[in-house]
């Protein structure tokens, strides 16, 4: 069964930092792999999609990587802005599933 | 495209009392997804649906019910509403294929007492 784990699960910096969030999943077999932001009391909305075959995903500020291999990817915020605060989940869809895998989020506070 | 919507945004029931919740979408995703999640907590997946007509369980269905009678509408039933089933209800979807991006509706938010 696919295991996603995300450490921190929270995270305080100051304004202008560089955020960096891990996910970690425990099978390779993977379609790929999503970035979510939730604000409080809100939905889910989509940051990222990284496929199997890319390494890589920029948004913006935002950039994703993804090392099969090794069954992680990071998420990439530079010069974080109070705005960024919010939770920040990853999910996978592994490879033979309708469902997506989803981490426990890293919460993150981004000090003004 | 309205993307995925759900109604109500939020309700208080009574324990016994049974409600419906709608989710609806317009990206003709064949894919669609059922999501609790209580406060501080992560998500987990009440039921999903593969397409029209054809639904599966969850991690936690017990006290849920779900039809899929066309590929836009997903309703989610509760029946004998328990405090227990206090918690924010999320629907999503994707379409069909693992490469595709999933995405959620905003949430109902319902409070049993």
């Amino acid at each position: 069964k696919q295991e996603v784990t995300q450490i921190p699960a929270a995270l305080s910096v100051p304004e202008g930092e560089n955020l960096v969030l891990n996910c970690s999943f425990t099978d390779s077999a993977i379609y790929n792999l999503q970035w979510f932001r939730q604000d409080p009391g809100k939905g889910l909305t989509s940051l990222l999609l990284i496929q199997s075959s890319q390494r890589e995903q920029t948004s913006g500020r935002l950039n994703a990587s993804l090392d099969k291999s090794s069954g992680r990817s990071t998420l990439y915020i530079a010069a974080s802005q109070p705005g960024d605060s919010a939770t920040y989940l990853c999910a996978v869809a592994p490879v033979g599933d309708y469902k997506l895998s989803f981490g426990a989020g890293t919460t993150v506070t981004v000090r003004a | 495209n309205a993307g995925v919507t759900q109604t109500p945004k939020f309700r208080i029931l009574k324990i016994g009392q049974s409600m419906t919740l709608q989710c609806t979408q317009d990206m003709n995703h064949n894919y669609m997804y059922w999501y609790r999640q209580d406060p501080g907590m992560g998500l987990k997946l009440i039921y999903y649906s593969v397409g029209a007509g054809i639904t599966d369980k969850g991690e936690v269905p017990n006290g849920y019910n779900v039809s899929r009678s066309t590929t836009e509408d997903f309703p989610l039933r509760l029946e004998l509403a328990a405090p227990s089933q206090t918690s924010v209800y999320f629907c999503a979807s994707r379409l069909r294929g693992g490469e595709n991006e999933q995405f959620f509706g905003p949430g109902t938010r319902l409070t049993v007492l």
